[in-house]
């Protein structure tokens, strides 16, 4: 079974540009849940998306923002860059996204705003 | 207090020896525990998860939970260099909208010496 997908991997912005990453989830998982990497704070949580609505949400500003489409598949979205924003970019699919369900990560999009 | 708490290390621990990895979490709500493991510059994948009181062993690694003291931990017998790399703990607990969420500690590198 392939595993969780994302892209792109790598993306390069300026300061005020907005950018969108893409998830493709394990299929038949309808859980999908975006962290945000820094060598600094760790992964942090920024919200989980399943079946196209968002259930949860972690305490980052209204910048970033995601949808999650009729396929599973999940985009999020950050709008006016700032420097801060520079990170790794996680997603992580479980099936129905409960206490127990185990999250598989994919292998993140590396975001580097200039 | 940080909602999950792991010592940053890092710990280094000679070939063939154990190592040991803690992690306490605040939410005494909190049921489901897991441990993933993240290699420089890839993402994290999942070693364990641990539900009830007690011992799971899968292998090499042994998860211990104690949910009187709030504190999981992971034992890595017969260290292999290969083990080397961050070992992440992660809780789920609720998040803003009552629904379930997993919080990360921020990881303990691990390094084996040969």
């Amino acid at each position: 079974k392939a595993g969780v997908t994302q892209t792109p991997r790598y993306l390069i912005k300026t300061r005020g540009q907005q950018v969108t990453l893409s998830c493709s989830p394990i299929s038949g998982h309808r859980s999908v849940s975006w962290y945000q990497q820094t060598p600094g704070q760790g992964l942090q949580f920024l919200f989980e998306y399943f079946s196209e609505t968002q259930r949860n949400k972690g305490n980052f500003p209204g910048r970033f923002s995601g949808r999650q489409f009729s396929n599973s598949r999940s985009e999020m979205n950050v709008s006016t860059l700032e420097l801060g924003d520079s990170a790794l970019y996680l997603c992580a699919s479980s099936l129905v996204g409960t206490a127990t369900d185990t999250q598989y990560f994919g292998p993140g999009t590396r975001l580097t705003v200039l | 207090q940080k909602e999950v708490e792991q010592n940053s290390g890092p710990l280094s621990v000679p070939e063939g020896a154990i190592a040991s990895l803690n992690c306490t979490y605040s939410d005494r709500g909190s049921q489901s525990f897991f441990w993933y493991r993240q290699y420089s510059g890839k993402s994290p994948e999942l070693i364990m998860s641990i539900y009830s009181n007690g011992d799971k062993e899968d292998g090499r690694f042994t998860a211990q939970l104690n949910k009187a003291s709030q504190y999981v931990s992971l034992l890595i017998r017969d260290s292999q260099p290969s083990d080397s790399a961050t070992y992440l703990c992660a809780v789920n607990g609720r998040a803003n909208f009552g629904n379930e969420k997993l919080t990360f500690g921020t990881g303990t590198r691990l390094t084996i010496i040969p």
